[in-house]
């Protein structure tokens, strides 16, 4: 199984400040890496697939990068509606495989 | 806007069976390529299984985890999946969340809102 490492766990930032959050996969995948959001109590949301390609809605202020092993999600200017859990997931082999998260939190 | 409705969720013993369903009223299901993906309290996301869509014969994927006691399936006349849990353990109490991929086949462009699985005795 391919197992993928997000660094940090967690976060904390202010309103205005640049978020890069980091995976990485145990062995190469290509660019079949997506990222999702996820809010307490609600269902995640798709951010990224094919390691930067936004999904459809989803605003300019994320964006992602990385191919192989080594991938990132930016967020250019954090918003109060951007405080939430991060996750990535990889695409390339069964079993799909999930990065452990990333809390983002208000400091 | 695509509505995932995924329901079935209850309490049930360790050793029972429980069928979640998942229904996309106004979306045909048969096209995409549909995941369940759950998530125990507290914990991260894990993925359970897919079903392919009709053109690749509705084939499935499972995680180690629930291979063998879990069957996804499919009823394309009531536009639905199913996910039919057998032997069920403390350890699948979780949120249960059906996923459609997106056109591209990639990832996932669409989610339910989720069914809450709890195995307690």
């Amino acid at each position: 199984d391919i197992q993928m490492t997000q660094s940090p766990s967690s976060l904390s930032a202010s309103v205005g400040d640049r978020v890069t959050i980091t995976c990485r996969a145990s062995q190469g995948i290509s660019s079949s890496l997506a990222w999702f959001q996820q809010k307490p109590g609600k269902a995640p949301k798709s951010l990224i697939y094919g390691a930067s390609t936004l999904q459809s809605g989803v605003p300019s202020k994320f964006s992602g990068s990385g191919s192989g092993t080594d991938f990132t999600l930016t967020i250019s200017s954090l918003q109060p509606e951007d405080f939430a859990t991060y996750y990535c997931q990889q695409y390339k082999s069964y079993p799909l495989t999930f990065g452990g998260g990333t809390k983002v939190e208000i400091q | 806007e695509v509505h995932l409705v995924e329901s079935g969720g209850d309490l049930v013993q360790p050793g029972g069976s429980l069928r979640l369903s998942c229904a996309a009223p106004g979306f045909t299901l048969s096209d995409r390529h549909l995941d369940w993906v759950r998530q125990a309290p507290g914990k991260g996301l894990e993925w359970v299984g897919r079903s392919r869509n009709r053109a690749n014969g509705y084939t499935t994927e499972y995680a180690v985890s629930v291979k063998g006691r879990f069957t996804i399936s499919r009823d394309e006349s009531k536009n639905s999946l199913y996910l039919q849990m057998n032997s069920l353990t403390t350890e699948d109490t979780a949120v249960y969340y059906c996923a459609s991929l997106g056109s591209s086949g990639y990832s996932y462009a669409y989610w339910g809102q989720g069914t809450r699985v709890t195995v307690s005795s």
